[in-house]
């Protein structure tokens, strides 16, 4: 399967606990973006990085939030001292050319339970 | 938050119906897109439409940019029941897109 992967697919944890997600992009994309997605609404942008520069944070990232992507492949988005309403799906995707081209590919997402 | 304001939030329709949603925006995008989403997946890309204006079919979806920028419509012709799940609207002048809250589309069989 040459698409984005995320895991884990499903994270249960206890508020408080940290949580780290990992995100493989497709092989050729420099662009990779996280987002976050709540029931009943759509996908909420985090961040975004190109190649191993994170360019763009979201004010939604708070400083419980942590995002790398060391060496421009893959990412990992971090999460300290969970709670509740950290609850969701994380989504990550990845494109070779910018956002706006359409070129974005999304993972099938990583599902966040915060008890 | 979103963005854009995309309706109807969720509707019932019979197979073999055509199905059309909307969706509007207080800003102006480049570039707007529809994707569809089915449980427990990412979101997929159905159509992309650059040109304000622009008219896109791909099989039995078609797809029209507003000429204002700040619009679009997504229309399903004769659907069937896979077409069920939630469809989203997501416009982008750059690096990100903003998404719409999604239409529900439940098949009647």
């Amino acid at each position: 399967d040459t698409g984005v992967s995320q895991d884990p697919r499903h994270k249960i944890t206890k508020r408080g606990q940290n949580v780290t997600f990992r995100c493989d992009p497709i092989s050729e994309h420099n662009r990779l973006y996280w987002y976050r997605q709540t029931l009943g609404q759509g996908p909420e942008f985090l961040t975004y990085f190109q190649n191993e520069a994170q360019l763009e944070k979201s004010r939604l990232l708070s400083d419980r939030f942590s995002a790398e992507r060391p060496k421009g492949s893959f990412s990992t988005l971090e999460i300290q001292r969970t709670e509740q309403g950290d609850s969701a799906m994380y989504l990550c995707a990845s494109s070779l050319g910018p956002a706006s081209t359409g070129e974005l590919f999304f993972g099938e997402g990583s599902r966040l339970t915060v008890l | 938050g979103q963005q854009l304001n995309q309706s109807p939030q969720s509707m019932f329709i019979q197979e073999g119906e055509d199905v059309s949603m909307n969706c509007t925006s207080s800003s102006i995008f480049n570039t707007w897109l529809w994707y569809k989403q089915d449980p427990g997946e990412g979101p997929v890309l159905l159509i992309a439409l650059y040109k304000a204006g622009e008219l896109t079919s791909n099989g039995r979806l078609t797809a029209q940019f507003g000429i204002t920028r700040k619009d679009s419509f997504l229309n399903i012709s004769a659907s069937i029941p896979s077409d069920v799940g939630i469809y989203f609207c997501a416009g982008s002048n750059d690096y990100k897109l903003s998404f719409g809250a999604g239409t529900t589309v439940t098949v009647r069989a």
